[in-house]
């Protein structure tokens, strides 16, 4: 498997424009999560969903994000309008099955720059 | 809530020194635990994990056991290689599928 796929790698934009990242899960993986890694905040969780249905979304920081999951294979993260406080790198990890003990498997991360 | 807290970095050891990265944590219940390791450039990946006191988890040299005691889960190698040198984060799910995750530890070894 090719594991956990992220596009783009990088992104740089300007204050004010819409940002969209992509991610595919592992194939047969039913958990989705998307984190944001920052110097001064670590890495937090935004988002998680199971099944395509977003589960907990308590991590998300204002209404300017949103994610979705249309289906098993794909997943979105957008920011609308991006600040330049939102530049990080954003991970999306996916894991199968229900239980504490399953292994979340990360993809490379998109690092996002806002000037 | 649940926290894990984890030694400051940066850590800047010799190559075939001895490691120790320090974690404990606070949590409901039983969690499982995990270490997991970020190369330069990549996404995290599971290094090791235990999910009942006093299982040792281990993986490429390294090793930690689950001390519900002392609430701690601290990460040993016996000899380093420059290619450890990484982020180790340490982490715990105390129920369903959220990672709590610690601060991360930057590990540096020098040839």
């Amino acid at each position: 498997d090719a594991g956990v796929i992220q596009s783009p790698r990088h992104e740089v934009t300007e204050m004010g424009q819409e940002v969209t990242l992509r991610c595919k899960p592992i194939s047969g993986h039913d958990y989705l999560f998307w984190y944001r890694q920052t110097m001064m905040r670590g890495l937090e969780l935004l988002i998680y969903f199971n099944n395509n249905v977003p589960i907990d979304d308590s991590g998300m920081p204002e209404d300017r994000f949103s994610a979705k999951m249309p289906n098993a294979s794909f997943s979105t993260l957008k920011i609308q309008p991006s600040e330049p406080r939102d530049s990080a790198v954003y991970f999306c990890a996916s894991s199968w099955g229900q239980g504490p003990y399953n292994e979340q498997f990360f993809g490379p991360g998109t690092r996002l720059t806002v000037l | 809530g649940n926290s894990v807290t984890q030694m400051e970095g940066p850590v800047t050891l010799s190559e075939e020194a001895f490691l120790t990265i320090n974690c404990t944590y606070t949590a409901t219940g039983y969690p499982s635990l995990f270490w997991y390791v970020q190369y330069p450039g990549e996404g995290l990946q599971l290094l090791l994990k235990a999910t009942k006191a006093d299982d040792k988890g281990s993986n490429k040299g390294f090793e930690a056991t689950y001390r519900k005691e002392t609430t701690s889960f601290h990460l040993e190698k016996g000899s380093v290689q420059v290619s450890d040198s990484a982020v180790y984060f340490c982490a715990l799910n105390a129920a369903g599928n959220k990672l709590t995750f610690g601060g991360g530890t930057r590990v540096l070894v020098k040839p």
